[in-house]
């Protein structure tokens, strides 16, 4: 199984800044990721897939890059609506596994 | 509008058995698998099983292989999952996905989710 681990935990910060989410597979798994936003008794949203690509009506403050093991989700200037916790997940090899999440937290 | 609407969640004894379904809307449901992703009460995401288009191939997560059985009727734009020999560790939050390609992939819409809860 391959295993997704995400850094950090939780992110602080403050409205307008940059947060870095980073995702890192046990093996490699191509560009083969996607990435996910849930909010508090929300169902998860697709936010990136093919590790780079925005998924329909995803702003453009959302970027997604790497490929092969270490992959990382870039929101620039964020926004109050972006305080949710993020998932990665792999879908190169059964079965599919998430990663443990990164929540990001007003600072 | 694209819609996913599970239902068929409820509390239930363990060992006994539940049988979810997910209403389809929105998009031709036969040409996309379709996936369970259960989520335990403030934890993280984890896949359980997936149908390809056509019902021809299925997967599990280890953790239900042989207790749960996923299938599809295209007919009725419908996913079931049948849950057998429920445990403790079941209890989640089941969210139906459709995946962006007709087995795998990334899963580009999710219902509400409905909640199973295994307990005497």
């Amino acid at each position: 199984e391959i295993v997704m681990t995400q850094s950090p935990a939780t992110l602080s910060v403050s409205p307008g800044e940059r947060a870095t989410l980073s995702c890192r597979a046990s093996q490699s798994i191509s560009s083969n990721l996607a990435w996910y936003q849930q909010k508090p008794g929300q169902a998860p949203r697709l936010l990136i897939y093919g590790a780079s690509t925005r998924a329909t009506g995803i702003p453009a403050r959302f970027s997604g890059s790497g490929s092969g093991t270490e992959f990382t989700l870039t929101i620039y200037s964020l926004q109050s609506e972006d305080f949710a916790v993020y998932y990665c997940q792999q879908f190169n090899n059964w079965p599919w596994t998430f990663g443990q999440g990164t929540k990001v937290e007003i600072k | 509008e694209v819609q996913l609407v599970e239902s068929g969640g409820g509390l239930v004894q363990p060992g006994r058995s539940l049988r979810l379904s997910c209403a389809a809307s929105g998009f031709t449901f036969d040409d996309y698998g379709m996936h369970w992703v259960r989520q335990a009460p403030g934890k993280g995401l984890e896949w359980v099983s997936g149908v390809s288009w056509n019902g021809g191939t299925t997967d599990y997560a280890d953790s239900v292989k042989g207790r749960f059985t996923i299938s599809r009727d295209n007919a009725k734009n419908s996913l079931y999952m049948q849950m057998n020999s429920l445990r403790a560790e079941d209890t989640a939050l089941y969210y139906c996905a459709k995946a962006d390609s007709w087995f795998s992939g990334a899963f580009d819409v999710w219902g509400q989710g409905t909640m199973v809860t295994v307990s005497s």
